[in-house]
């Protein structure tokens, strides 16, 4: 089976600008959640999307969306960018049931942001 | 409310010793305890995971860690390092309070010298 795919692998993007990353999971997951690294926050959970719908959210302000669609793919949306959303966004996919260790991550998206 | 406390941002070890990383956590429930390896421009992979089954719990690539409830501590160990065990790793806590939460660890960078 393929892994986790993540697009695009490297982005680099202005203050104000507007983003969307791709996540495709593995085949059959149908959960998706999305994780932000950076060096000062550590990673952190953003949300986790199940059959097409928000089933956990973290902790960010509202610039922060994301959508799965009907084949378990999922885009994450940031509107307005900041210095500090520069990271590396994680996806993870996982067969259904909760639980972190089910979870196979993907390589993730460096975002810079100038 | 949880935490997760990695106590040490680097270490360094010479190939062939052991390899110690320390974790310590709270939490008002009872956690699941993991620890992640990921290596430079790749994505989390489990190494092992504590559920409250035995305390002493074997992980992947020779590692192991130890729950110890009374000192709220979750410390990685390994016997011997290898070249390939450089990485940095992440120690994570989950609990299940109506959802599950997940906390991460800042991380610790291991670096091993031959």
């Amino acid at each position: 089976k393929a892994g986790v795919t993540q697009t695009p692998r490297y982005l680099i993007k202005t203050r104000g600008q507007q983003v969307t990353l791709s996540c495709s999971p593995i085949s059959g997951h149908r959960s998706v959640s999305w994780y932000q690294q950076t060096p000062g926050q550590g990673l952190q959970f953003l949300f986790e999307y199940f059959s097409e719908t928000q089933r956990n959210k973290g902790n960010f302000p509202g610039r922060f969306s994301g959508r799965q669609f009907s084949n378990s793919r999922s885009e994450m949306n940031v509107s307005t960018l900041e210095l500090g959303d520069s990271a590396l966004y994680l996806c993870a996919s996982s067969p259904g049931t909760s639980g972190i260790e089910t979870q196979y991550f993907g390589p993730g998206t460096r975002l810079l942001v100038l | 409310a949880q935490s997760v406390t990695q106590l040490d941002s680097h270490v360094s070890v010479s190939e062939g010793t052991p390899v110690l990383l320390r974790c310590n956590y709270s939490s008002s429930y009872s956690p699941s305890l993991f620890w992640y390896v990921q290596h430079p421009n790749k994505g989390l992979q489990l190494l092992l995971k504590y559920t409250s089954a035995a305390t002493l719990v074997k992980g992947i690539n020779g590692f192991e860690a130890e729950f110890k409830k009374s000192e709220t501590s979750f410390h990685l160990t390994k016997p011997s390092a290898h070249m390939s065990d450089a990485a940095e790793y992440f120690c994570v806590v989950s609990t299940s309070e109506g959802y599950q939460k997940v906390t991460f660890g800042t991380g610790t960078k291991l670096q091993v010298i031959p």
